[in-house]
């Protein structure tokens, strides 16, 4: 099946310090990935969509500048967490959406997404 | 903001019992995810149905999604202790300008099954 990576799963830094987290997808190609966040006990909510090749799209609220996304490959995309600070503790989750062919004569396309196992960050 | 709320919030069962989660969405979508996440851990996929299909097995689990009423709901049945976990849906809403889904996540049950 498909799978999907995170290095680290998990870091404690120092604030004020960058840290950056890998999103792999590991026996697929993923043209798009996206980067979640979850608080405990919470929902994941979408961060930015990244695009290989391209600008990623980040929703509304997100900074650009404090979360800097690169999709430098089909196969990882990075987020960066710029000057860390404690409030940007949390579970961050990337996903890869995988593209693929129905069966049907008519090749209808749908999407799956396969989720990383998550990286904790927690900032001091 | 999220598209998706999910009730209950929490739910705690009996194992052997059945239980059922709700998700109610706001906008059209392309089709629905429910996904499953163990306490810190990564999530899980469990079923898609798309915006066409009105029910979905999958071994003791059961979708159905309503588009006119913007609802679907997970059945699991002859529950066991090991389902206890966080269920979510996510919609996948319709192409955006820029010609990508984005996928949004409901508020989530916390389900526990009790042995």
């Amino acid at each position: 099946g498909a799978v999907v990576s995170q290095h680290p799963s998990w870091v404690i830094c120092k604030s004020g310090t960058s840290v950056k987290i890998e999103c792999r997808s590991l026996d697929f190609q993923a043209t798009t990935m996206f980067w979640y966040r979850q608080f405990p006990k919470q929902s994941l909510m979408l961060m930015a969509t990244s695009n290989e090749g391209s600008k990623a799209t980040y929703e509304q609220g997100v900074e650009k500048d404090k979360f800097l996304i690169n999709h430098a490959s089909l196969t990882l995309s990075t987020l960066t967490v710029t000057s860390a600070h404690p409030e940007d503790s949390s579970f961050y989750i990337c996903s890869a959406r995988a593209l693929r062919l129905s069966g049907s004569p008519s090749g209808v396309l749908y999407n799956e997404q396969f989720f990383g196992p998550g990286t904790r960050l927690t900032v001091l | 903001s999220q598209q998706g709320e999910e009730d209950p919030q929490a739910l705690s069962i009996q194992e052997g019992e059945n239980a059922t989660m709700n998700c109610s969405y706001k906008t059209s979508i392309n089709n629905l995810q429910w996904y499953r996440q163990n306490s810190g851990r990564g999530l899980v996929h469990l079923i898609l149905i798309r915006s066409n299909e009105r029910e979905k097995h999958s071994g003791r689990l059961r979708v159905t999604l309503d588009t006119s009423k913007k609802s679907s709901s997970l059945l699991i049945t002859a529950s066991r202790a090991a389902d206890t976990a966080s269920y979510f849906c996510a919609t996948a809403l319709a192409r955006t300008t820029s010609g990508t889904y984005k996928y949004i996540f409901g508020t989530g049950t916390r389900l526990k099954v009790l042995a």
